[in-house]
């Protein structure tokens, strides 16, 4: 069974770092095809993709928040670390953590955390 | 950035079909992407419905059904029961952002 949990800061203050990490079992992040995304939430609106790490290292981002972003992965741990910079009121929402199992499902995201809400605030 | 668009709302009474649209562009469905559909309940995370366009993972009643034409696809909800209300959200991926892409998300009310 696949499961995956965000965890970090509920509350930061503008023009700080966020750093959220997402804690995986079911699976490891060294099998080909696996990979876990980032995607987020602001509270009465869509869902937005972040970023993504792949098997192989492979980093992809989203291109609105690219000179943001990082993400990086811990197989040891089997966690996945997001990193968003310079936080602003607007970054206000729910994070979520996924994983994609790409030779299965193709380009998509088949098991979700539950989400973790960041309001960003002085 | 959402490039996928959606109806804001759509509903049905209990045992109606129900439709939901996900229109894009070349760069993304109609560039052979498939499309994906997520249920998101109230205070839930959003759940995989259909993926690769028209499969259902394990569990997934075959009242839903998924559908791609050109640079659009569909969601189907046949027999609505009151348990399907929630926020559906489609999802590709587009080649001129090099990113995956949500749709704007339905709300689906049961009447």
């Amino acid at each position: 069974q696949i499961t995956l949990k965000e965890s970090g800061p509920t509350l930061v203050k503008p023009t700080q770092t966020l750093t959220l990490t997402c804690t995986f079992s079911g699976f490891s992040l060294t099998t080909s095809g696996a990979a876990v995304g980032w995607i987020r939430q602001p509270p009465g609106k869509a869902l937005e993709w972040l970023a993504l790490i792949y098997w192989d290292d492979d980093m992809r981002y989203s291109p609105s928040l690219k000179t943001r972003l990082a993400i990086t992965k811990d197989t040891s741990k089997s966690q996945v670390v997001l990193t968003l910079t310079n936080m602003d009121t607007v970054d206000t929402a729910t994070y979520y953590c996924a994983y994609q199992d790409f030779k299965n499902r193709g380009l998509t995201f088949d098991i979700w955390g539950q989400g973790t809400m960041v309001t960003v605030s002085s | 950035q959402t490039v996928l668009t959606q109806p804001p709302s759509v509903s049905g009474a209990p045992g109606q079909r129900v439709t939901i649209s996900c229109t894009g562009s070349r760069s993304n469905i109609g560039a052979n992407y498939h499309v994906h559909w997520f249920q998101q309940l109230p205070g839930s995370a959003p759940k995989l419905l259909i993926y690769g366009d028209s499969n259902r993972p394990s569990g997934v009643p075959d009242r839903f059904s998924g559908s791609r034409s050109d640079t659009s696809a569909s969601l189907a909800v046949t027999g609505l029961q009151a348990e399907d209300e929630a926020d559906y959200y489609c999802q590709s991926y587009d080649s001129s952002l090099s990113a995956y892409v949500f749709g704007t998300g339905t709300k689906v009310t049961v009447l």
